[in-house]
């Protein structure tokens, strides 16, 4: 079946230092990809998705680009700052509409 | 727009006691999500409807769970009995649909449901 895996956290980061969150997927067809972000205390909210090979989705300064080759969706942040501590989430979606999750890393950033 | 809406936001309850989740989603949206969040299992989808038509309840871990969605506006979750094993927070979700299915899911705040 489908499964992301994200690498483990939690991960404690200097301000302004440089981000990158590891996901890779298995998923049968094509699936689309997304990062969401979870606040402390508060729902997920989605942070950017790509929905085909060799997009790059981005946001508030994040991207990913879908590798379809390497079946990977990596976070990156060049400058992280204390706002953007929380948990980070990647997803897939394929046909049937079902968001499959990755476990979160946690990301601390200390100021 | 106010956002999916989740009531109550805490809730703690006795094991074998009923327990009701209330949700509203956006106005508009057309699918709805329940999901459980837990440190063991992380997030996982526990049903879905579209147009207030379940599509697929294969998440929701046994009869004790039940979900329904009368109209619209407005979905429940209910657990009863509760069990200590069901304490998590409970996430609902809701997007609109497109030709190629659900867009983008916008969750609300949880309910952290403690079973004692």
């Amino acid at each position: 079946g489908d499964s992301v895996t994200q690498m483990e956290g939690p991960v404690t980061l200097s301000e302004e230092a440089f981000l990158t969150i590891n996901c890779t997927y298995t998923a049968t067809g094509y699936p689309s990809l997304f990062w969401y972000v979870q606040y402390p205390g508060e729902g997920l909210q989605l942070l950017l998705k790509a929905t085909k090979a060799d997009d790059k989705g981005s946001n508030k300064g994040f991207e990913a680009t879908y590798r379809k080759e390497t079946t990977s969706f990596h976070l990156e942040k060049g400058s992280v700052q204390v706002s953007d501590s929380a948990v980070y989430f990647c997803a897939l979606e394929t046909s049937g509409s079902r968001l499959t999750f990755g476990e979160g890393t946690q990301l601390t950033v200390n100021p | 727009d106010a956002g999916v809406i989740q009531s109550p936001r805490h809730e703690v309850t006795e094991m074998g006691q009923e327990v009701t989740l209330r949700c509203k989603p956006i106005s508009g949206h057309d699918y709805l999500f329940w999901y459980r969040q837990t440190m063991m299992r992380g997030l996982e989808l526990l049903i879905y409807f579209n147009n207030n038509v379940p599509i697929d309840d294969s998440g929701m871990p046994e009869d004790r769970f039940s979900a329904k969605m009368p109209n619209a506006s407005f979905s429940t979750l209910k657990i009863q009995p509760s069990e200590p094993r069901d304490s998590a927070v409970y996430f609902c979700a809701s997007s609109l649909g497109t030709s190629g299915g659900p867009d983008t899911q916008y969750f609300g705040p949880g309910t952290r449901l403690t079973v004692l």
